[in-house]
């Protein structure tokens, strides 16, 4: 089955601590995206990458980083930096020509703070 | 840049009403609308669209029609079901990127 794949559902970080949300996917796109989801504000973009090896920052970037290694991952790092970090992260992808149509979006990541 | 704002939730209503979730844009140019929804506990997936003024959207009994003279996209359906209990939302094309709206949760009541 070809799909998005994030892990884990729930995440759970200590002060100070970074963590990293996994986001991988076997639909061969080449354009893939990191949302945060919090009640009542929708979705903000954190990192977006078009190719490997590339990503450009979003809406609201800092206190997270991202690498693209690999067509088909894009981790995501949230960093001591991040103080709210509690959020519902959601990762998505598409193929570059259709991205600013349709994305495949992953199950999502709960993270909270200890 | 390129925007959309959606009506204020929840939404509660009785299986078989009526529903209305409206949306406006704010836009440079005609840029495709879409509505995405999301169920319980998943992602999002893409419920419908609309590349041109006056083009309608349409998909499991939902539909919207983008309306260039009120710059809106609502989203309605006529009779709705348990089922249809998820977050709705309205996107639009940004620079490289979707632009998402807040989300409206609809919770749909047997």
């Amino acid at each position: 089955d070809g799909g998005i794949t994030q892990s884990p559902k729930y995440l759970f970080r200590k002060e100070g601590q970074n963590v990293t949300l996994s986001c991988e996917q076997n639909l061969n796109h080449d354009a893939m995206y990191w949302y945060r989801q919090d009640p009542g504000q929708g979705l903000r973009l954190i990192y977006y990458s078009q190719i490997v090896n590339d990503f450009q920052k979003g809406d609201i970037a800092e206190g997270y980083s991202v690498s693209r290694e690999k067509k088909e991952s894009f981790p995501l790092t949230v960093t001591s930096a991040q103080k709210n970090p509690t959020a519902f992260y959601l990762c998505a992808s598409g193929p570059l020509r259709d991205s600013r149509e349709k994305l495949f979006f992953g199950s999502g990541t709960q993270l909270s703070v200890l | 840049g390129n925007s959309v704002t959606q009506m204020e939730g929840p939404v509660t209503l009785s299986e078989e009403a009526f529903l209305t979730i409206n949306c406006t844009y704010t836009a440079t140019g005609y840029p495709s609308l879409f509505w995405y929804v999301q169920y319980p506990g998943e992602g999002l997936q893409l419920l419908l669209k609309a590349t041109k003024a006056d083009d309608k959207g349409s998909n499991k009994g939902f539909e919207a029609t983008y309306r260039k003279e009120t710059t809106s996209f609502h989203l309605e359906k006529g009779s709705v079901q348990v089922s249809d209990s998820a977050v709705y939302f309205c996107a639009t094309q940004g620079a490289q990127k979707l632009v998402f709206g807040q989300g409206t949760r609809l919770t749909i009541n047997p």
